[in-house]
């Protein structure tokens, strides 16, 4: 069975500070993908980064960057220096045995908000 | 190509009656899935279709659940008898399969029940 967890259910900041969210899976898949989504106030869940099992490296897009240790079943997310736009609700999720393409497990999301 | 649409975006029915939710893919997409999402969790997978065949179904999808996706194109998602329960979010995704490297897995802004 697929589990992800997110342990921290509210966040709340204040502008320009940085903040990272965690999130911790359990899989016994070899290979899988993580996920991390963002779901603003429209409802819409908003694609942010995939990351499949072999690929360790962490990665960054401008704010935001991403932890993968396998040694630890983590994948965090950070962001930094936040921005109000960037209060919403973050899920992590995990997909594997299928691929990529294979149904997500989602964690019970992050609610971030972000002061001025 | 302007994503994935869901229609309607929200419905209020009483209890009891069946109601009929949309989903169309972005038209390349092979794949279509259905997530429902409650209050303060994350969503969770109903079912899936590759094309018109519909290939994998969650335990979740009770007897008065049924999905179609006529022609591999758009999809219903229906509920009779529609209980209190039922009261979510329902999130349509689509994706590419391309030899399980999955892209573009893609939600709609979803469609927002409640059963009274």
């Amino acid at each position: 069975a697929q589990k992800v967890t997110q342990a921290q259910t509210e966040i709340s900041v204040v502008e320009k500070e940085d903040v990272t969210l965690d999130c911790v899976y359990e899989t016994r898949d070899t290979t899988y993908y993580l996920f991390w989504y963002k779901q603003p106030p429209s409802g819409e869940l908003v694609f942010l980064i995939r990351r499949n099992s072999f690929d360790e490296q962490n990665e960054i897009s401008g704010r935001y960057s991403w932890n993968f240790q396998k040694s630890t079943s983590s994948f965090n997310f950070t962001i930094t220096a936040s921005q109000v736009v960037d209060s919403a609700v973050y899920f992590c999720a995990l997909s594997g045995g299928g691929g990529a393409n294979s149904k997500l497990t989602f964690g019970k999301g992050i609610t971030l908000s972000v002061r001025p | 190509d302007t994503g994935v649409s869901q229609d309607p975006r929200h419905k209020i029915t009483k209890r009891g009656q069946n109601v009929t939710f949309r989903c169309d893919p972005i038209s390349e997409h092979n794949r279509l899935y259905w997530y429902r999402q409650t209050l303060g969790q994350g969503p969770e997978f109903l079912t899936y279709f590759q094309n018109e065949a519909q290939l994998e179904k969650s335990r979740l999808l009770s007897d008065r659940f049924s999905a179609e996706r006529p022609k591999g194109s758009f999809s219903t998602l229906e509920i009779q008898r529609t209980e209190q329960g039922d009261s979510a979010m329902y999130l349509c995704a689509s994706s590419l399969d391309a030899g399980g490297l999955g892209y573009g897995y893609t939600f709609g802004s979803g469609t927002r029940l409640t059963v009274v």
